[in-house]
C-alpha cells in the first residue's frame, strides 16, 4: 500500500513555466521529507529536503511547501528549464527509520 | 572519490539462476541500502545495513539476501531469480539515519529475468 501518492504521473511544461508536483501522506510520524531528482540511466540526487518545523524552502528555482494539518507537500519548479527534464520523487521518513518514496513525476521541459 | 559503485551494470538471467550484486562505497557511510525501482512504483526498501555485520529486512525482502561483511561492500544475493525480480536494482548509503542524512544513490542495476 502506497502511503505516500504522488501527482501527477506525468507532466509537460514550456520553458519558463511552472511545475508542480504534490506528495500526500498518511503516517503522522513522517518527519522529513526530500525530494530527489533522477536523470535517465542515473541514480537518484537530493534535491531538496524539509522539515515539518516550516511551512516552505526555497533553493534557487525549487521551492518545497509544507502543509501539516493537510499531511501533504509539494515541489514546484519556477522557471523550468530543459535541464529540468528528469524524474521526481517525494520521499518521507521517521526517526525509527520507517520510509516511503512516492511512485514518481516524469517532467518534460519544451524548448 | 568514487562515492557510490554498482557492479554489475546489466545483467539478464534465466528463471532459477543465481546471482550476486556487489555495492561498494568510499564515504565511510555506516548505512546502506538495496533498493529496487520499478515502473508507477517508485523506489521499495528491500534489505539495509545499519553497520558491518548487520543487515534488516526492508519493505520487500523475499526472495532477496543481503550480506555487510565490509563497511564499504554491501552485496544483495538472488538465490533463485523470477521474471517477478526484473527490475532496476539501485544501492544506497548514508552516513547516518534516513531522518537526518541524504541519500546517496549508485548508478543501477538493471536485471532482466527470462
Amino acid at each position: 500500500q502506497q502511503q505516500v501518492k504522488q501527482s501527477p504521473q506525468s507532466l509537460i511544461v514550456q520553458k519558463g513555466g511552472i511545475s508542480i508536483i504534490n506528495c500526500a501522506y498518511e503516517n503522522t510520524a513522517f518527519d522529513y521529507f526530500p525530494w530527489y531528482q533522477q536523470f535517465p540511466g542515473k541514480g537518484p540526487a537530493l534535491l531538496i529536503a524539509i522539515r515539518p518545523d516550516v511551512s516552505e524552502k526555497k533553493e534557487g528555482r525549487f521551492t518545497i511547501s509544507f502543509n501539516k494539518s493537510a499531511k501533504q507537500f509539494s515541489l514546484h519548479i519556477m522557471d523550468s528549464q530543459p535541464g529540468d527534464s528528469a524524474t521526481y520523487f517525494c520521499y518521507a521518513t521517521d526517526s525509527w527509520g520507517k520510509l516511503q518514496f512516492g511512485a514518481g513525476t516524469q517532467v518534460v521541459v519544451t524548448p | 572519490n568514487a562515492g557510490v559503485t554498482q557492479t554489475p551494470k546489466f545483467r539478464v538471467l534465466k528463471t532459477g539462476q543465481s546471482m550476486t550484486l556487489l555495492c561498494a562505497q568510499d564515504m565511510n557511510h555506516e548505512y546502506m541500502y538495496w533498493y529496487r525501482q520499478d515502473p508507477g512504483m517508485g523506489l521499495r526498501l528491500i534489505h539495509y545495513s545499519v553497520g558491518e555485520g548487520t543487515t534488516a529486512k526492508g519493505e520487500v525482502p523475499d526472495g532477496y539476501n543481503v550480506s555487510r561483511l565490509k563497511k564499504q561492500n554491501f552485496l544483495l544475493g538472488l538465490e533463485s531469480a523470477a521474471p517477478s525480480q526484473t527490475s532496476v536494482y539501485f544501492c544506497a548509503s548514508t552516513y547516518g539515519g534516513l531522518s537526518t542524512d541524504t541519500q546517496y544513490f549508485g548508478p543501477g542495476t538493471r536485471l532482466t529475468v527470462l
